[in-house]
């Protein structure tokens, strides 16, 4: 049991459509990552929220937003789907000042067609 | 060139043998190193981590670091059939910094 948890598990889309993701974080993190991973390669930082704000924001048009509620929970929103977007997305919650690695939660495929 | 590199593989060992992955980066204000395991299909499961030079054990797992040459390393002993994933390694330069990620190295045990 990681702590973190993610929703949908599964998620097929048009291409245009927009879509949600979830993320519920390991009680007491402060801190929320987002990840996208393709097939084949390895997981490209999205951006990061910590204390509702964005607080670094990778390689990523603007179409991929975020939120922090207070809770520390989050959502990924994507605009404007296309087929590329199609990966596993993941989320990993830690405390600002950590120097360890992240703990993913289960991820969340989405399939854009 | 990418920030993090590791060989894509396959690397294809025997049951029982040593297998041996390594990883190469570029920042060299890169502070903290990290070694996860991806079985397919399942997300990324934190294995290793090591932040000073020199190797790290944790039963059959190895971590070697060397800041110097910018590289990291993950030694697998008496590799099981279970140990066949896609191995990822992750740097990190600061505390609560992102972790920058190689494209992982598949690794396939042979009973």
């Amino acid at each position: 049991e990681t702590g973190v948890t993610q929703s949908p598990t599964h998620l097929i889309k048009t291409r245009g459509q927009q879509v949600t993701l979830r993320c519920s974080s390991q009680s007491g993190h402060n801190t929320v990552s987002w990840y996208q991973q393709a097939l084949g390669q390895g997981p490209q930082f999205i951006f990061q929220y910590y204390r509702e704000e964005e607080n670094g924001r990778g390689n990523f048009p603007p179409r991929f937003s975020g939120l922090q509620f207070p809770n520390y929970s989050s959502e990924l929103n994507v605009n404007a789907l296309e087929l590329d977007d199609s990966a596993l997305y993941l989320c990993a919650s830690s405390l600002i000042m950590e120097s360890y690695g992240y703990t993913f939660g289960s991820g969340t495929r989405l399939t854009v067609v | 060139q990418k920030e993090v590199e590791q060989n894509s593989g396959p690397l294809s060992v025997p049951e029982g043998a040593i297998a041996s992955l390594n990883c190469t980066y570029s920042d060299r204000g890169s502070q903290s190193f990290f070694w996860y395991r991806q079985y397919s299909g399942k997300s990324p499961e934190l294995i290793m981590s090591i932040y000073s030079n020199g190797d790290k054990e944790d039963g059959r797992f190895t971590a070697q670091l060397n800041k110097a040459s910018q590289y990291v390393s993950l030694l697998i002993r008496d590799s099981q059939p279970s140990d066949s994933a896609t191995y990822l390694c992750a740097v990190k330069k600061a505390a609560g910094n992102k972790l920058t990620f190689g494209g992982g190295t598949r690794v396939l045990v042979k009973p």
